[in-house]
């Protein structure tokens, strides 16, 4: 089973900078299996990024997805007030068919 | 519009059954694979199951594997999951999730592209 690592754990920046969350799989992973959502609390995760650097429905520029193989970066390019969340990467694996998550990366305001 | 609202939790002591239910309205049910997604107390997300479009193929984590069981109503735009034997660890909120794309292009979309807000289970004696 492929284990998903997000690196930092948490990301203390002041709205306006640039964010760069780092998404690390234990194996190869297929640039079309790799997802990434925001968090906040008490709210259900949103699709963000799928298939590794395609914006879902209504996602605004600023947020942009990289990477192949085992790295994946999720860039918020300048962060606004509502960007303070948490971040979870997500893959597939084929053989049975399963979803992963990685354990997350917090956004917090500085 | 697109909406997915989940029912069915409280609070249930270790041993004992739950079913879920997840409500959908705004789309073609019957034309989507779905799952749930469970989140325990400030930990992060864990996947739990999946099903196809017709209900002919379910997965499911091995965490939950032979205790509970995912299916669906396409007649009532429903999906469920029974939840046996239930033990402290499975205390969480559960999400149900729509998988991204249409079951004819599901070979392109891995995600999930609409949550439902989750229902929460608290298994303790």
């Amino acid at each position: 089973e492929i284990v998903l690592m997000q690196s930092p754990g948490t990301l203390s920046l002041s709205p306006g900078e640039r964010a760069t969350l780092s998404c690390r799989a234990s194996q190869s992973v297929s640039s079309d299996y790799l997802a990434w959502y925001q968090q906040k609390p008490g709210q259900a995760p949103r699709l963000l990024i799928y298939g590794a650097s395609s914006r879902a429905t209504g996602i605004p520029d600023r947020f942009s997805g990289s990477g192949s193989g085992t790295h994946f970066t999720l860039i918020i390019s300048r962060l606004e007030p509502e960007d303070f969340a948490v971040y979870y990467c997500q893959q597939f694996g084929s053989s049975p068919p399963l979803w992963t998550f990685g354990q997350g990366t917090k956004v917090e305001i500085k | 519009q697109v909406q997915l609202v989940e029912s069915g939790g409280g609070v249930v002591q270790p041993g004992r059954s739950l079913r879920l239910s997840c409500a959908t309205s705004g789309f073609t049910f019957s034309n989507y694979d779905m799952h749930w997604v469970r989140q325990a107390p400030g930990k992060g997300l864990e996947w739990v199951a999946v099903i196809w479009h017709d209900g002919n193929k379910k997965y499911c984590a091995d965490s939950v594997k032979g205790r509970f069981t995912i299916s669906r109503d396409n007649s009532r735009n429903t999906l469920y999951l029974q939840m046996n034997s239930l033990r402290a660890e499975d205390t969480a909120v559960y999400f149900c999730a729509r998988r991204s794309g249409v079951w004819w292009l599901r070979d392109h979309y891995y995600s999930m592209d609409v949550w439902g807000q989750g229902t929460t289970v608290t298994v303790s004696s």
